[in-house]
């Protein structure tokens, strides 16, 4: 079974510009959960999504927001773009089974925010 | 904020020894769980123990769960170069209407020397 993908895997983007990552999730997983990397906030959780719909969001402006499709692949989006954006963007999988929460992981997209 | 701290948040050992690696949680869980992740790279699932167990065994990885203190430990035995990572731990949340959302601490940098 492939793992969860992310593309693009490294970006640079200058302040101001906005940015799309997406993520495909494993075959038959329905939940697809975002995440920053920082080295100094470590990792926070964005938002997630089941079935198409949002249904828990972290701590964030409302320039990060995302969205999944009929095939549970989901894009996510910043608009406006900070230096502070510059992160590692994780996004994650799970077959969202009632008290399972483990979760399988992308490789990640280096965003570099210049 | 984050729910997990992990410590120390950094260990250097030599191939062969053991490590053991700490982490403390403020409140309530239904699952804990221990991932690795290798320098800039996704996240790899280690282990999941619930919150009714004390204790699990997976090759050379051990996990201790004390609910009672809000507290996890990880054993690595005999470890090996190629263990070397930051490892975190991340307990779940649940939220209203079943959403997951993964919390995690700032992570252990493991450094095993050849």
């Amino acid at each position: 079974k492939a793992g969860v993908t992310q593309t693009p895997r490294y970006l640079i983007k200058t302040r101001g510009q906005q940015v799309t990552l997406s993520c495909s999730p494993i075959s038959g997983h329905r939940s697809v959960s975002w995440y920053q990397q920082t080295p100094g906030q470590g990792l926070q959780f964005l938002f997630e999504y089941f079935s198409e719909t949002q249904r828990n969001k972290g701590n964030f402006p409302g320039r990060f927001s995302g969205r999944q499709f009929s095939n549970s692949r989901s894009e996510m989006n910043v608009s406006t773009l900070e230096l502070g954006d510059s992160a590692l963007y994780l996004c994650a999988s799970s077959l969202a089974l009632a008290g399972v929460t483990e979760q399988y992981f992308g490789p990640g997209t280096r965003l570099t925010v210049t | 904020s984050q729910q997990g701290e992990e410590d120390p948040q950094a260990l250097s050992i030599q191939e062969g020894e053991n490590a053991t690696m700490n982490c403390s949680y403020k409140t309530s869980i239904n699952n804990l769980q221990w991932y690795r992740q290798n320098s800039g790279r996704g996240l790899v699932h280690l282990i999941l123990i619930r919150s009714n167990e004390r204790e699990k065994h997976s090759g050379r990885l051990r996990v201790t769960l004390d609910t009672s203190k809000k507290s996890s430990s990880l054993l690595i035995t005999a470890s090996r170069a190629a263990d070397t990572a930051s490892y975190f731990c991340a307990t779940d949340a649940i939220t209203q209407g079943g959403s997951e959302k993964l919390v995690f601490g700032k992570g252990t940098k493991l450094t095993v020397n050849p």
